[in-house]
């Protein structure tokens, strides 16, 4: 079982709906999680931060959280173009490595 | 905005050369990492480093080396490049405590081995 799971996509969500994108771990351990945004060609940049259960807001970017269930998610509302990339859920794991998922390609329809 | 630096963006080289990857930070980060990512595929740690004189190989195994004798600089070596090691290497760092899993990376070096 991968340390970080999520689902590769395409996700494809119409233009002013909301994304939803999901991760799973597997260290039970884990206290920090973060969702990166990567363009292609580029380097991944950090968008959210999450450490504690339940919601984390910021902007049009929702971060949520569920220790029991190993379970992260991103929610972008109102989808823009430019929301367009790959997004890395990325976990701080019990040997203190930053661990990456895969990434979720997202792509939003004008 | 991230001061971290990478160079060479592109490297185009012959197999068997020597070569070494540099990545500086201004940020007084102690932490930094290098990660290997092919063409849409995913992150892999290959090295990190906690502080001067630590370093630590990451979860996918590599043939380069790092070495940390400064806090700002943490390059990475290949002794004798080959066309597997062909690939885009990503410096990060990032500071301590709750700020630990934030990484701010570099623009990448792109390395082609013929």
């Amino acid at each position: 079982q991968k340390e970080v799971e999520q689902n590769s996509g395409p996700l494809s969500v119409p233009e002013g709906a909301i994304a939803s994108l999901n991760c799973t771990y597997s260290d039970r351990v884990s206290q920090s999680f973060f969702w990166y945004r990567q363009y292609s060609g580029k380097s991944p940049e950090l968008i959210m931060s999450i450490y504690s259960n339940g919601d984390k807001e910021d902007g049009r970017f929702t971060a949520q959280l569920n220790k029991a269930s190993q379970y992260v998610s991103l929610l972008i509302r109102d989808s823009q173009p430019s929301d367009s990339a790959t997004y890395l859920c990325a976990v701080k794991n019990r040997d203190d490595k930053i661990i990456f998922g895969k990434g979720t390609r997202l792509h939003i329809l004008p | 905005e991230a001061d971290i630096y990478q160079t060479p963006r592109y490297l185009v080289i012959g197999t068997g050369k020597k070569i070494t990857l540099e990545c500086s930070q201004t940020m007084g980060h102690d932490k930094m990492y290098w990660y290997q990512q092919d063409p849409g595929m995913e992150l892999h740690l290959i090295h990190y480093s906690y502080g001067v004189n630590s370093t630590e190989k990451g979860d996918l195994s590599s043939e380069s080396t790092v070495s940390r004798i400064r806090t700002e600089h943490f390059p990475l070596t290949l002794e004798s490049a080959r066309p597997s090691h062909t690939s885009q290497y990503l410096c990060a760092s990032s500071g301590q405590g709750a700020l630990a899993g934030e990484l701010f990376f570099g623009e990448g070096s792109r390395l082609t081995v013929l």
